[in-house]
């Protein structure tokens, strides 16, 4: 079975870092593309970045350059999101997500990670 | 930035109904790179349509997709318990990746 397994929720400080994960399994983990996607408390869903496993190509969505880190670890199919510093505006939850070039769509979702930031 | 706009925002019908959501770009997409996904609370979003048209592994065949550049359309041909969701229409025709804010089709 084809899937993406986050890891758990998170309750941090602000000002605390951050990294959460992002396991692939089921499909070849560096022919495609994994994607960040934030979903804030009753809000849509916005785009952070991409990253290929293959060779750690990274694009990021203009809104969260700089804001957060995306890396992947190929020889244990894990992705990564990674926060310095947070804020309580970070407080969301946080899917990963295949891109499949096929479809050109997120055709495989994470289970979602909920970060919560307070004080 | 490509801007998505759906509309309505709030779609309220009655199971066995038909229901159409609209996504409306703010310049041309490429068809193949216009997705749907199903969001139900609590969950993981699903991607139910892409390519415009094709209908995902498992997506039954009430669910359709059609338009061109910059107008397009869900489809749900009559409307199951199950299909009362959050609906968001996606394109990556440029960059960055964007997504629409939603229509929430609910039970009248």
């Amino acid at each position: 079975e084809v899937q993406l397994v986050q890891s758990g929720a998170e309750v941090k400080k602000p000002g605390e870092s951050l990294k959460i994960s992002c396991r692939g399994s089921g499909y070849s983990f560096t022919s495609d593309w994994i994607a960040w996607v934030r979903q804030m408390p009753g809000k849509g869903l916005e785009w952070m970045g991409v990253i290929y496993p293959g060779d750690s190509d990274i694009r990021y969505s203009p809104s969260f350059l700089g804001q957060v880190t995306i890396s992947a670890d190929k020889s244990i199919s894990t992705a990564y999101l990674q926060w310095r510093s947070l804020k309580a505006s970070d407080t969301a939850i946080y899917y990963c997500a295949r891109y499949s070039s096929d479809w050109n769509a997120l055709d495989i979702w994470g289970q979602g990670t909920m970060v919560t930031v307070s004080s | 930035e490509i801007v998505l706009t759906q509309s309505p925002g709030t779609l309220s019908l009655s199971p066995g109904e038909r229901a159409t959501l609209s996504c409306r770009a703010s310049q041309s997409v490429s068809s193949s790179y216009l997705a749907w996904y199903q969001q139900k609370p609590g969950q993981a979003p699903r991607l139910l349509i892409y390519d415009t048209s094709s209908r995902a592994t498992g997506i039954p065949d009430r669910f359709s997709g059609s338009g061109s550049g910059t107008d397009f359309t869900l489809t749900i041909s009559r409307l199951e318990p199950e299909d009362f969701a959050m609906y968001y229409c996606q394109q990556y025709s440029s960059s960055p990746l964007t997504f629409g804010p939603g229509t929430k089709v609910d039970i009248k």
